[in-house]
């Protein structure tokens, strides 16, 4: 069964340093998303990607954070300068439509992003 | 930011009984309301998902109930097993032209054996 891969499954950073994380969607998706849960808190919607652009992003995306697909298969999400409060797991999410009905999103088993 | 909400952190229940786990929300312009599933180290799994228009929907042992004017929804395990233990998520869609899930903060359910 197709499934959304991410890695590493767990980085570790000095704090100011610039972060990749990298996720393989669902081949035949068409929509990406990026989560994150802080220990112990909710899960915090990031971003929403489709047709190469950011459909939609909270309040926590700022200008820190950007997302790419730089090829055909790979989704991934950049933290320009990582500072302690970005230590989070990171979820990516794909799903095959986005559009008015309800389409599951597939989660992958994240990303522990660790800042020192 | 509390537009979703789970009010209790867990639930503790015997095998072959009904789980109900309860959900408040605030924004009436969600239009979908979702349950995921997560087990530790795993991305959360969804289960089932309620359009804001239906007020019912069942899949298998899962069940989802909508009241909209009270702005609650809960999900209905029965009968309930010992895999069911997980943290389960309420979380609802917002569209606004693009699409955001908002979750809540997960219910941790114990089925005892």
């Amino acid at each position: 069964e197709p499934e959304v891969t991410q890695t590493p499954s767990h980085q570790v950073t000095q704090m100011g340093q610039e972060v990749i994380l990298r996720c393989v969607p669902i081949s035949n998706h068409l929509y990406f998303y990026w989560y994150r849960q802080i220990l112990g808190q909710k899960v915090e919607f990031l971003v929403s990607f489709y047709n190469n652009e950011i459909s939609e992003k909270s309040e926590i995306f700022d200008d820190q954070f950007s997302v790419e697909r730089p090829d055909g298969s790979n989704f991934t999400l950049k933290i320009r300068s990582t500072k302690l409060e970005d230590s989070a797991m990171y979820f990516c999410a794909s799903s095959r439509r986005g559009g008015q009905g309800f389409n599951e999103q597939f989660f992958g088993p994240g990303t522990r992003l660790t800042v020192l | 930011d509390q537009q979703v909400k789970q009010n209790s952190p867990s639930l503790s229940v015997q095998e072959g009984r009904i789980s109900i786990l309860n959900c408040d929300y605030t924004n009436s312009m969600f239009d979908y309301f979702l349950w995921y599933k997560k087990y530790p180290a795993e991305g959360p799994t969804f289960l089932i998902s309620i359009s804001s228009i239906k007020d019912k929907n069942e899949d298998g042992r899962f069940t989802v109930f909508l009241n909209k004017s009270a702005k609650h929804l809960s999900l209905h395990i029965v009968p309930s097993q010992p895999g069911d233990s997980a943290v389960y998520f309420c979380a609802a869609r917002l569209n606004t032209g693009g699409f955001k899930t908002i979750f809540g903060a997960g219910t941790r359910l114990f089925v005892k054996a």
